[in-house]
């Protein structure tokens, strides 16, 4: 099986930043991508990385190292609505477009 | 807006029941999944089909089975319910045309088996 670890609970103060971690031992790789879920609703795409790097996309940035096998999503300014879970997902190869999900990480902002 | 939609967001069926669960999708996307959700265990493939007809095994399979005679419509049955099945079902669409294949969820059904 696929192994994709992320820490299961972060709690994190409105305004503050929150770094949320994923390591993955997989058979394969062709991309690395972050889910947010509220309670009781559907994931939604955050960010896809496929190359080694930084990518930005507001107060969320999504980090990819692909000879650790390590990728983290970054949160600034965090909010209130920002209480979610944080799902860590790895793509295997190109031509398979099913994803291997990590457990999930839930993230508490509190006031 | 784009939409997977699921049949119920809420079941609550007896063990040896028979279960059927609907997901349609609007996108006109090839790929469709069936996922389900637990507590501590994160995601967990069951099916997927990439083809009107098409059906392959995920990792967990066993107890259930699947059928896609329609693009838009990808089915999840359960033939004979069993209290280990209780859990969140989640269905998502893609796209090969789509940068990366990002995957489109539905809310979900929640199914309760006593």
């Amino acid at each position: 099986g696929q192994n994709i670890d992320q820490p299961t609970e972060m709690t994190a103060t409105e305004g503050a930043i929150v770094q949320i971690n994923c390591t993955y031992q997989t058979s394969g790789f062709n991309g690395l991508f972050w889910y947010q879920q509220h309670a009781g609703e559907a994931p939604t795409f955050l960010s896809y990385n496929v190359l080694d790097g930084l990518e930005e996309k507001g107060r969320f940035s999504s980090f990819l190292s692909r000879s650790k096998g390590y990728s983290y999503l970054l949160l600034k300014e965090l909010q209130m609505k920002d209480s979610a879970s944080y799902l860590c997902a790895v793509r295997l190869r190109s031509n398979d477009y099913k994803l291997s999900f990590g457990a999930g990480t839930t993230v508490t902002v509190r006031a | 807006d784009v939409k997977v939609t699921q049949s119920s967001r809420y079941l609550v069926k007896r063990t040896g029941e028979k279960v059927f669960l609907e997901c349609v999708q609007d996108m006109d996307h090839e790929n469709m999944f069936w996922y389900r959700q637990d507590p501590g265990l994160g995601l967990r493939l069951i099916y997927f089909s990439y083809d009107v007809k098409m059906k392959e095994k995920g990792d967990i399979p066993e107890g259930y089975s699947v059928s896609r005679e329609k693009k838009e419509r990808f089915s999840l049955i359960l033939e004979s319910a069993s209290t280990n099945q209780t859990s969140m079902y989640l269905c998502a669409s893609s796209s090969p045309g789509l940068v990366g294949g990002e995957l489109f969820f539905g809310e979900g059904s929640r199914l309760t088996v006593l």
